[in-house]
């Protein structure tokens, strides 16, 4: 069975400061990952994937499969990234089936 | 492209009365999802649809929750009856390849 752990529900940092948001999954194949995220009252969006390793709004994240992470990184955080952030993970199945975390607030504190 | 558009944005019910939802996924993608959103349990796949059929419902918590898609511009999730529990915000996706696209969610609040 295939899992998402975020192991944050909050996460406060102060701007300016680095930020790292967490991620651990279990899948049995090669898996193909992500990380959403969601600003206050609004809908969920893609931030990145790792099959292209981009650099969204000055986050990066990079699959580690030895270590089964997907940690999400930005050097410096600015106000504007306080946010829910998830981590999400699809299956083989051929249907895009995507398995989320529960997600961590990220506050950047003033 | 509206994108996937959700209605509607907020439903306010009493315990017991029917809820229907709607969804209208982007045109072309093939997959459809309903999510639903609490503080509790973050984000919960329903059920999942992949060509207008269902594959996999094991998400919906009780024969309360029923979902369909006639046909692949339309998409209903429907409570009968509404609880106090089903409060949370429910979100609809499609997708036709890598990462999904969100709709704004329905706040539904029973009460």
């Amino acid at each position: 069975a295939q899992r998402v752990t975020q192991p944050e529900k909050l996460l406060s940092v102060f701007k300016g400061a680095p930020v790292e948001l967490k991620c651990n999954y279990s899948y049995s194949g090669s898996p193909e990952l992500f990380w959403y995220v969601q600003y206050s009252r609004q809908r969920l969006q893609l931030l990145l994937r790792h099959i292209s390793r981009e650099s969204i709004k000055g986050f990066t994240a990079d699959l580690n499969k030895g270590e089964t992470s997907f940690h999400l990184k930005k050097p410096f955080a600015q106000e504007e990234d306080s946010a829910m952030y998830y981590c999400a993970l699809t299956d083989s199945g051929g249907y895009q089936k995507v398995t989320f975390g529960t997600g961590t607030k990220l506050q950047v504190i003033p | 492209d509206a994108g996937v558009i959700q209605s509607p944005r907020h439903e306010v019910t009493e315990m017991g009365q029917e809820v229907t939802l709607r969804c209208k996924p982007i045109s072309g993608h093939n997959s459809l999802f309903w999510y639903r959103q609490t503080m509790m349990r973050g984000l919960e796949l329903l059920i999942y649809f992949n060509n207008n059929v269902p594959i996999d419902d094991s998400g919906m918590p009780e024969d309360r929750f029923s979902a369909k898609m006639p046909n692949a511009s339309f998409s209903t999730l429907k409570i009968q009856p509404s609880e106090p529990r089903d409060s949370a915000v429910y979100f609809c996706a499609s997708s036709t390849g890598y990462g999904y696209t969100f709709g704004s969610g329905t706040r539904l609040t029973v009460v």
